[in-house]
């Protein structure tokens, strides 16, 4: 079945460090890919996604690009803030008519100013 | 606000009470999701609506578990019978019909869903 894994936290960064996040996933057909943030107290919030294979998502300096032949959809950001602690969620959809999404278990980021 | 809203947003009971939560979608959506996020674990999904139709239920949804969405518009998750281990964040989300995309990418359509703030349920 279809599935994501993500590397496993905490990761703990100072300001204006470089951020990679990895996440790799298994699926049938072709899913679509999407990270989401969950920032302290709020709700999960969609932070960028892809559709296709060398799609490239991109939001507030995040980015990840839709890797087929390695399944992966890496998040990196050149300079994190103290601002961007959050919990990151990889998560894919299936080709299906369903639509539900498949999480990874979360990397919690911690930016220290 | 227009966003999805979830109450209650924190339940204790005790073990074997029923309880039921109730979300409501962002009113355009067609699309019904709820998931359920226990401690250092992504989002898992429950089951999903479209319209007023419930046409998936995962395995995780025990027949302790019942979601209803009567008139398409919000829905109520109930867990009779609550056990310790149903202790987690209920979350619920909602989306606009596979097809009517919030947005494409090279032709792709997809849909983005919006998360509401969850219940967390704790069961003594």
């Amino acid at each position: 079945g279809n599935s994501v894994t993500q590397m496993e936290g905490p990761v703990t960064l100072s300001e204006e460090a470089f951020l990679t996040i990895n996440c790799t996933y298994t699926a049938t057909g072709y899913p679509s890919l999407f990270w989401y943030v969950q920032y302290p107290g709020e709700g999960l919030q969609l932070l960028l996604k892809a559709t296709k294979a060398d799609d490239k998502g991109s939001n507030k300096g995040f980015e990840a690009t839709y890797r087929k032949e390695t399944t992966s959809f890496h998040l990196e950001k050149g300079s994190v803030q103290v601002s961007d602690s959050a919990v990151y969620f990889c998560a894919l959809r299936g080709g299906g008519s369903q639509g539900n999404l498949i999480f990874g278990k979360g990397t919690k980021l911690s930016v220290k100013p | 606000d227009t966003g999805v809203s979830q109450n209650p947003r924190h339940k204790i009971t005790k073990r074997g009470q029923n309880v039921t939560f109730r979300c409501d979608p962002i009113s355009e959506h067609n699309r019904l999701y709820w998931y359920r996020q226990t401690l250092g674990q992504g989002p898992e999904f429950l089951t999903y609506f479209q319209n007023e139709a419930q046409l998936e239920k995962s395995r995780l949804l025990s027949d302790r578990f019942s979601a209803e969405r009567p008139k398409g518009s919000f829905s109520t998750l109930e867990i009779q019978r609550t056990e310790q281990g149903d202790s987690a964040m209920y979350l619920c989300a909602s989306s606009p019909e596979i097809g009517q995309a919030t947005g494409t990418s090279g032709g792709a359509s997809y849909n983005e869903q919006f998360f509401g703030p969850g219940t967390r349920l704790t069961v003594l």
